[in-house]
């Protein structure tokens, strides 16, 4: 199975800020990846495919870059509706597997 | 607008079985492979099973292949996950997950359910 790691596990940040999360795979899933917005008690919404694809009705502060085994996701000009947990999610191949989380929340 | 609706979650006996099911709504279920992930605190986001959108084909994570079954009713829009011989680690919040496709580019999940919680415990 392929293993997908994310760091920093939290982050404090505040409104306005610029964030950066990275996620890593075992092995290389070309662009296959995913990032995952979940609030509490929420089911997680779907914000970038494809590495770097925005998802319809996104906001555009949001963007993923990355290919093979290191990927990234931006978060520009925090908002107050940002404060979240980050998880991605690698396509590549079955299993289908998640990182462990990014914790993003107010400094 | 997409809606998923799990039911089915309860407690149950470790080696007891459950079966889930996830009402669709909104959008061409018949075209639409579906997904189950669970969520629990210690093991984070973990997916389960797929299956395709005619339900032709069929995956499984490696920790419930042989005791859980996904199938789908295409004419009742649901999906149903059959879980036998539960274990103590499948304890935690089921979803079922829309498959989202663009360009070639598959097995991303742009909808999801708000869940059903399974306990197993005895």
């Amino acid at each position: 199975d392929i293993q997908m790691t994310q760091s920093p596990s939290s982050v404090s940040a505040s409104v306005g800020d610029r964030v950066t999360i990275t996620c890593r795979a075992s092995q290389g899933i070309s662009t296959w990846l995913a990032w995952y917005q979940q609030k509490p008690g929420k089911a997680p919404e779907l914000l970038i495919y494809a590495a770097s694809s925005l998802q319809s009705g996104v906001p555009s502060r949001f963007s993923g870059s990355g290919s093979g085994t290191d990927f990234t996701l931006t978060i520009t000009s925090l908002q107050p509706e940002d404060f979240a947990t980050y998880y991605c999610q690698q396509a590549n191949s079955f299993p289908f597997t998640f990182g462990p989380g990014t914790k993003l929340d107010i400094k | 607008q997409v809606q998923l609706v799990e039911s089915g979650g309860g407690v149950v006996q470790p080696g007891g079985s459950l079966r889930l099911s996830c009402a669709a709504s909104g959008f061409t279920f018949s075209n639409s492979g579906m997904h189950w992930v669970r969520q629990t605190p210690g093991k984070g986001l973990e997916w389960v099973a797929a299956i395709w959108f005619d339900g032709s084909k069929k995956y499984y994570a490696d920790s419930v292949r042989g005791r859980f079954t996904i199938s789908r009713d295409n004419s009742k829009n649901t999906v149903f996950l059959q879980m036998d011989s539960l274990r103590a680690e499948d304890t935690g919040l089921y979803s079922c997950a829309r498959d989202f496709c663009s360009g070639g580019s598959c097995y991303y999940f742009d909808f999801w359910g708000r869940g059903t919680l399974v306990t197993v415990s005895s």
